[in-house]
């Protein structure tokens, strides 16, 4: 059972690149989160999903899209990336009614 | 708005019990999940406290008081594998299992 899957671990991009960030769950889980945690801080919310077709805003969308074509994917795409999106990216599920989300291992990207 | 105050760094010594307070102000709360996160890793789930009272996980515990707007975790038999940072969430009550984090404790642990 894989659970969450994250892909790439690590992303170097320039300032103005664009960049998908690859979130995968085998859990049939409903519920799917984007976080962002910056050294020494705890996790932002960036955009979650509550099931296929519907995404949702969370506390620092801008700069980032997200879809939700599956229930099993839930893909982050930032469009002209800047140093202030440098961070490490969790993705995170669970089912509706359940107390604890599974995390996936992160995605460690630098803006240049 | 929600936030959430807990304190940056714990220092406790291997074998040890120590407590991590964690506060909260929100508008709609559901309920109180704790995390841990070792250097690198990512979050795992450890409890959550839907209800006022002390839930028992092993070595970990975890207490919330809605009247106070207030919880804790507690570890007992502190091990050196106990050393990573510790985030308490507050659960909105929503439809969306929404969850915002803390800046999260550190827990740094002494043999």
């Amino acid at each position: 059972n894989a659970g969450v899957t994250q892909t790439p671990k690590f992303r170097i991009l320039k300032i103005g690149q664009s960049m998908t960030l690859q979130c995968t769950q085998d859990m049939n889980h409903n519920y799917m989160y984007w976080y962002r945690q910056d050294p020494g801080m705890g996790l932002k919310l960036i955009y979650y999903s509550v099931g296929a077709g519907i995404t949702d805003k969370g506390e620092v969308p801008n700069g980032y899209n997200v879809s939700r074509s599956t229930t099993e994917d839930f893909p982050l795409r930032l469009e002209l990336a800047a140093p202030s999106q440098t961070s490490v990216y969790f993705c995170a599920s669970t089912r509706q009614g359940n107390y604890g989300y599974t995390f996936g291992s992160g995605t460690r990207l630098t803006v240049v | 708005g929600q936030s959430l105050e807990q304190p940056s760094e714990v220092t406790a010594v291997e074998g040890a019990i120590v407590q991590i307070n964690c506060t909260y102000q929100t508008s709609g709360f559901y309920g109180l999940s704790w995390y841990q996160q070792h250097d690198g890793g990512a979050p795992t789930f450890l409890s959550y406290n839907g209800l006022d009272g002390l839930e028992e996980t092993g070595r970990f515990s975890s207490f919330l008081s809605r009247s106070d707007s207030y919880g804790y975790l507690l570890l007992q038999e502190l091990q050196m594998k106990d050393s990573a940072s510790y985030f308490c969430a507050v659960r909105e009550m929503n439809r969306d299992d929404k969850i915002i984090f803390g800046k999260g404790t550190r827990l740094h642990i002494l043999p």
